[in-house]
């Protein structure tokens, strides 16, 4: 198994233009977490799915952040418009259940 | 709700010397604490979690209630060791975490 698999693993652009992020997850695993990490603010979940279904959104950030998994392989975290304070590194990871949660490699995303 | 303090977001050590990554949470049940690591170009993965007792790469880390606490300590610090270290915290029932700002450890040769 290749792990934790994210696209793309980094992303350059404008202020105002869309960016999705996407994740495919450990098959077999029925949770998939997207984090946002920064210095200043470390490590934050922005959302959570269990079997495809979002249980918590409190952690994006705003109306320009949505996030879906249309199937149990595959999810998207979406910016639109983009702005300079949304750099990051973007990590999704997954889970089976409450076991231990798997980090993919991460994408790191530069809006100029 | 719960809260993971880390205090120190850089701590740097000399080879061989003890080490101790500070983490403290606030939490009023019965957490699961966890600590995870991120080596330089690497993925962000399990070290160790407090119900395991366990000791991975020389660390440990005891969870203490009375000061809410979970404090990770090597005695004798390599420099392989040198990465950004999370505490992690879970509740009850939850499957997400919530981690701290993390701590950027450097050991010195």
């Amino acid at each position: 198994d290749a792990g934790v698999i994210q696209s793309p693993r980094h992303e350059v652009t404008e202020m105002g233009q869309e960016v999705t992020l996407r994740c495919k997850p450990i098959s077999g695993h029925n949770s998939l977490f997207w984090y946002r990490q920064t210095m200043m603010r470390g490590l934050e979940l922005l959302i959570y799915f269990n079997n495809n279904v979002p249980i918590d959104d409190s952690g994006m950030p705003e109306d320009r952040f949505s996030a879906k998994m249309p199937n149990a392989s595959f999810s998207t975290l979406k910016i639109q418009p983009s702005e300079p304070r949304d750099s990051a590194v973007y990590f999704c990871a997954s889970s089976s259940d409450r076991g231990e949660q798997f980090f993919g490699p991460g994408t790191r995303l530069t809006v100029l | 709700a719960q809260r993971v303090t880390q205090p120190e977001k850089l701590l740097s050590v000399f080879k061989g010397a003890p080490v101790e990554l500070k983490c403290n949470y606030s939490y009023s049940g019965s957490p699961e604490l966890f600590w995870y690591v991120q080596y330089s170009r690497q993925r962000l993965q399990l070290l160790l979690r407090h119900i395991s007792r366990e000791s991975i790469k020389g660390f440990t880390a005891d969870l203490n209630k009375g000061e809410t606490s979970f404090h990770l300590k090597k005695p004798f610090a390599q420099e392989e060791d040198s990465a950004m270290y999370y505490c992690a915290l879970r509740s009850g029932s939850a499957r997400q975490l919530t981690f701290g700002s993390g701590t950027q450890l450097t050991v010195l040769p």
